[in-house]
């Protein structure tokens, strides 16, 4: 089954600073993979999926990540943060036909001033 | 994309009753899902809904304590039953649309007393 990895819960990071959120997946086929960004009191929002075209994605509000299969990664970054990335992000991955997705437990980012 | 309409939004229910969450989708889906995301935590299947046949539960869910309906392409239900504080959690349902097209719905934040 899938599984994915999420480093450090909580990640500070200053205001125009670069934003780095590591994701390691597991899986048995080639996977698709996503990051979701969850603001408090509402749902999750697609920041940008990998579904096997180019291995770098780019998202919405800056972000992006690239897809490493030699180090079965999908890392996310944005070059500078801004308070409005205050939110919990999620990693997600799927297996294809599964459709099923299973989530990593989440980087909670607090951007300081 | 699909947009997800769930409600309700939020309930404080006591301990021993049941609550029905519904999920509408503004367009046909294929594939609908029901996630529990448990204070603190990431996101963890409950169940997958498929219209007209019955709903696959993942390892630790069962039937009777979370039945879901889903009786046509557009709209699911999940009951929580019997209701315990441990069921205190956010649910949240989850369609998919075209090539790995994941939504959410806002989530029902749930409080049992």
């Amino acid at each position: 089954a899938q599984s994915v990895t999420q480093l450090g819960s909580h990640v500070s990071v200053s205001e125009g600073a670069l934003v780095l959120l590591r994701c390691n997946y597991s899986s048995s086929v080639p996977p698709y993979l996503f990051w979701y960004v969850q603001y408090p009191n509402q749902g999750l929002q697609l920041l940008l999926k990998y579904t096997s075209a180019a291995t770098l994605v780019k998202g919405i509000n800056g972000f992006e990540a690239e897809f490493k299969k030699s180090e079965t990664s999908f890392h996310l970054t944005k070059p500078s943060a801004h308070m409005s990335d205050a939110a919990e992000y999620f990693c997600a991955v799927s297996e294809g036909g599964n459709n099923r997705l299973a989530f990593g437990k989440g980087n909670q980012v607090v951007v300081i001033p | 994309s699909a947009v997800i309409s769930q409600k309700p939004s939020r309930d404080i229910c006591q301990r021993g009753t049941s609550l029905t969450i519904q999920c509408q989708v503004d367009s046909q889906v294929t594939m609908m899902f029901w996630y529990r995301q448990q204070p603190g935590q990431s996101l963890t299947l409950i169940a997958t809904a498929n219209q007209g046949s019955e709903a696959t539960y993942e390892s630790g869910f069962v039937i009777d304590k979370f039945p879901i309906s889903r009786p046509n392409l557009t709209f699911s239900t999940l009951t929580v039953s019997n209701m315990s504080p441990e069921d205190s959690s956010i649910y949240l349902c989850s369609a998919i649309q075209g090539d790995y097209g994941y939504t959410f719905g806002s989530g029902t934040r749930l409080t049992v007393v």
